[in-house]
């Protein structure tokens, strides 16, 4: 089963426009990660936020983290038409062996 | 890019016929893992592997195994491919001391 769920499942939006992407999931984590899929490729990780942190950024993203709601968000700022790609978030476990649990992903479509 | 390829990219083949995925990395890390990537599903992890001969299954393990003799090789193997495991197959390696991964370019599999 799926441990996170992103929200939307699609986004559409105007380039310099702000994107907001949310994720929910499930069970305790260690981390929550963010990566970016362009079509046909492989993922690229984006920003890894740790339990313990509520917010982090990297460049023009920013990533929030609430535990307490078990859900995080990712805003990437004056979106680029190059920022068009899948995005998913992942939770990592703890323990030495732990494994991600990937969402379904988020499309995000940026028109120049 | 991280040094990861994967071989084939692509690949038909029918329906109880045996393949091999192989992913190679150039980085020596620890950590090796296998998803596949669906349409509705976004990644579920099939194995992953901790070390050379050790290997643990994932979410979506049956009908797939897999091996590692050596640190840098580790090989995805559908005994006898099904229609329902025509997907991208997707490795992705991990170092010991980060929870990061870092994806290869995915091996399209079209099972007829």
């Amino acid at each position: 089963s799926q441990q996170g769920e992103e929200d939307p499942q699609a986004l559409s939006i105007q380039e310099g426009e702000n994107a907001t992407m949310n994720c929910s999931y499930k069970t305790s984590i260690n981390n929550l990660q963010w990566y970016r899929q362009n079509s046909g490729r492989g993922l690229v990780h984006l920003i890894l936020i740790r339990s313990n942190e509520r917010e982090k950024h990297s460049g023009r993203l920013r990533v929030t983290l609430d535990t307490s709601k078990k859900s995080s968000s990712l805003l990437i700022t004056a979106s680029r038409a190059a920022d068009t790609a899948s995005y998913f978030c992942a939770t990592g476990g703890t323990g030495a062996n732990s494994k991600l649990t990937f969402g379904k992903g988020i499309t995000l479509s940026v028109r120049p | 890019d991280a040094g990861i390829t994967q071989s084939p990219r692509h690949k038909v083949t029918e329906t109880g016929t045996p393949v091999t995925l192989r992913c190679h990395q150039t980085e020596n890390h620890r950590y090796m893992y296998w998803y596949r990537q669906d349409p509705g599903h976004g990644l579920r992890l099939i194995h992953y592997s901790y070390g050379v001969k050790d290997t643990d299954k994932g979410e979506v393990s049956d009908g797939y195994s897999v091996s590692r003799s050596k640190t840098e090789d580790f090989l995805l193997t559908l005994e006898s491919a099904t229609s329902s495991q025509t997907s991208v197959y997707f490795c992705a390696i991990r170092e010991d001391w980060e929870e990061t991964q870092y994806f290869g370019p995915g091996t399209r599999l079209l099972v007829l």
